[in-house]
């Protein structure tokens, strides 16, 4: 079945720790994105990328980092420098990116404490 | 400036009832694509609906319609005859041809009671 992966489903972390999330697609997809949503709130973007090994910042990339070195690959690290990580993180995928819809992995709630 | 608007937070229904959610967008694009989303309680977003600005004919998929007003930027989904599955957050989104971005607006969480 074609789709995307994110695991785990939860992740507890020490405050202080950095903490990898991961992202897998087998949709042949060029653009992927990272996505941070907070409880009652709207999704915010984080990193997006266009294509292999280039990525740009979104909105609250601050705190975080990824890489793209594979085309179905996009992990996210939440590094100690995040002021609040706890979240639910969601990412994404598409053909392209613009116009093109958006297709979600189930998501990674991490907790930090 | 937030350019998707949903202003309705929370929504309750009872069951069969139609419900119409509201999205409105501001964009100086004039080509540019609005979609809608579903996420149930399992937190996974589930894509419904993509227009392009150039087709304002409205839509139509069972239960669901949707309406695309350029005049008004409004492009609200309707559910006829609710059912309890329906409950969710739904996100109206934004994608404008001359950036990278969705726009997510904050999402209108429905609740529909049996």
């Amino acid at each position: 079945d074609g789709g995307i992966t994110q695991s785990p489903k939860y992740l507890f972390r020490k405050e202080g720790q950095n903490v990898t999330l991961s992202c897998e697609q087998n949709l042949n997809h060029d653009a992927m994105y990272w996505y941070r949503q907070d409880p009652g709130q709207g999704l915010r973007l984080i990193y997006y990328s266009q294509i292999v090994n280039d990525f740009q910042k979104g909105d609250i990339a601050e705190g975080y980092s990824v890489s793209r070195e594979k085309k179905e690959s996009f992990p996210l690290t939440v590094t100690s420098a995040q002021k609040n990580p706890t979240a639910f993180y969601l990412c994404a995928s598409s053909p392209g990116t613009s116009g093109y819809e958006q297709y979600f992995g189930p998501g990674t709630r991490l907790t930090v404490t | 400036a937030q350019k998707v608007t949903q202003a309705q937070t929370e929504i309750s229904v009872v069951e069969k009832e139609d419900v119409t959610l509201d999205c409105v967008y501001e964009t100086r694009d004039t080509t540019y694509y609005l979609f809608w989303y579903k996420q149930p309680p399992s937190g996974e977003l589930v894509f419904l609906i993509r227009r392009n600005s150039f087709d304002e004919q409205n839509e139509i998929s069972g239960r669901y319609s949707w309406n695309f007003q350029k005049s008004t930027s409004s492009f609200n989904f309707t559910i006829t005859a609710s059912q309890v599955v329906d409950s969710a957050v739904y996100f109206c989104a934004l994608s404008e041809l001359t950036g990278n971005q969705f726009y997510f607006g904050t999402g209108t969480s429905l609740t529909v009671i049996p």
